[in-house]
């Protein structure tokens, strides 16, 4: 199956920064997902990232505070602005379509911390 | 819209003892995914099994194996012959087959510790 990876594995920021999240698949996805998993909680989805359109985003979540890009179909970014310390999270990538359309599969995820 | 609840926040096990996670669900669909997931300290969430309720065979991973009864919207995961590697935190997740709803609805989890 198809291999997911994310950069960076962990951040320390300032507050009012901008951060930005790489996932990479090693072959050829339909669909791309970003989830948020606050300290001690479950995850939740920010966004779902398709190659050539916008990202659909759920409620609770905006463009502006989260853009996504998804310029291919093996890469997505995320990008988490204008920062405070409630957005320190362990950011997830998911992908489907690698032979199941009906599963998805995680990327180990970035731990972000702002101070 | 779809709620998940794991209702056992932690757990433990001895190894090589056999441990059922709960996890209950509702929706008013009929067609739909369920799935177990472990996230170990590492935080990568790995796939443990998926079921699909269209189909009333339970699903079964070598030392994992689920109980789904769809009518009491219940799915619990039992770990067989446990090992000290399934340490970890467990979610259980739903799927709609509706449409293009690819969205997955997690519970908040079980902690399992696998004691020596």
């Amino acid at each position: 199956s198809a291999v997911i990876s994310q950069k960076p594995s962990r951040d320390i920021c300032q507050r009012g920064t901008s951060l930005t999240i790489q996932c990479q698949v090693d072959s050829q996805v339909t669909m791309m997902f970003w989830y948020r998993q606050q300290p001690g909680q479950s995850l939740t989805l920010i966004a779902t990232a398709n190659q050539g359109s916008e990202a659909t985003y759920e409620s609770g979540f905006v463009i502006d505070k989260f853009p996504i890009s998804r310029p291919n179909l093996t890469f997505s970014t995320l990008t988490v602005s204008n920062m405070s310390p409630e957005d320190s999270s362990i950011y997830l990538c998911s992908f489907s379509g690698d032979g199941k359309q009906d599963t998805q599969y995680f990327g180990p995820g970035t731990r972000l911390t702002v101070l | 819209a779809q709620t998940v609840t794991q209702s056992q926040p932690e757990m433990s096990v001895q190894e090589a003892e056999t441990v059922t996670l709960s996890c209950t669900y509702d929706t008013s669909e009929s067609d739909y995914y369920l799935f177990w997931y472990k996230q170990p300290p590492s935080r990568q969430m790995i796939l443990v099994i998926r079921q699909e309720a269209y189909k009333q065979q339970n699903a079964t991973e070598n030392r994992f194996s689920v109980n789904f009864q769809k009518a009491a919207k219940s799915f619990s995961l039992k770990i067989s012959d446990s090992q000290l590697g399934d340490a970890a935190m467990y979610f259980c997740a739903y799927r709609s087959r509706r449409g293009s709803n690819y969205k997955l609805t997690f519970g908040k989890g079980t902690l399992l510790t696998v004691n020596p």
